[in-house]
């Protein structure tokens, strides 16, 4: 079964500060791309970052970076110098490589302390 | 601009009344998803389409129904079958054109049936 786990439903964290949100899924397959997504409370689904899992060098955008650890089939999202913006639910996601179908996790709600 | 439009924003129906959500997108993409989110929850796959007139059921496919007619729209019936309606609903689009592989999704569809 493909599963997806994100095993923090809250996080919070001060303005400023670095936050990191765990994610870890079941594949048996070894060419697929991992995701996170950004809900904020307009609920439009934004991408944050996405990782290839053949790719060994962790993906980077702006503040947002993963730690992917393939053996381990974990994919965490860290967010530095945390902003009011950043509140919001985040969505860990994967997809395989020969498939159309998405796998989503249930979400963390992070909170944004001013 | 690019980008998938769901309406209306805001849908009501009586109970017993069939109702069709629009999904439109200028993507040029190939698949499209519908997902169901309740409050708390995470994204729950009703229907997705891989290509024109083909179309596969998801995890909890009672009670809609799709038609993929053109590339550009996937319209989601929710008929009276179903028993509890009342949710906000996403649809999605993927392809190689802009980002590759990742899902964009449009800005859903909260319907409440009473």
């Amino acid at each position: 079964a493909q599963t997806v786990t994100q095993s923090q439903p809250e996080m919070s964290v001060q303005e400023a500060e670095t936050v990191t949100l765990s994610c870890t899924y079941d594949t048996s397959e070894s060419d697929y791309y991992l995701f996170w997504y950004k809900q904020p409370p307009s609920r439009q689904m934004i991408l944050v970052i996405r990782q290839e899992a053949y790719k060994q060098q962790n993906a980077t955008e702006n503040r947002f970076s993963v730690n992917f650890q393939k053996a381990a089939k974990s994919f965490s999202l860290k967010i530095s110098d945390s902003q009011l913006g950043d509140a919001a639910m985040y969505f860990c996601a994967y997809r395989i490589n020969t498939g159309n179908q998405f796998y989503f996790g249930t979400g963390t709600s992070l909170t944004v302390i001013p | 601009d690019g980008g998938i439009t769901q309406s209306p924003k805001y849908l009501f129906r009586k109970e017993g009344q069939n109702v069709t959500l629009s999904c439109e997108q200028n993507l040029n993409h190939d698949a499209m998803y519908w997902y169901r989110q309740d409050p708390g929850q995470g994204l729950r796959l009703i229907y997705y389409s891989q290509i024109v007139n083909d179309f596969q059921k998801g995890d909890i496919a009672e009670g809609y129904s799709v038609s993929r007619e053109k590339k550009e729209s996937f319209p989601l019936t929710v008929t009276s079958a179903q028993k509890n309606p009342t949710a906000f609903y996403l649809c999605a689009s993927s392809g190689r054109d802009p980002g590759p592989y990742e899902q964009y999704f449009g800005p859903g569809t909260r319907l409440t049936v009473t």
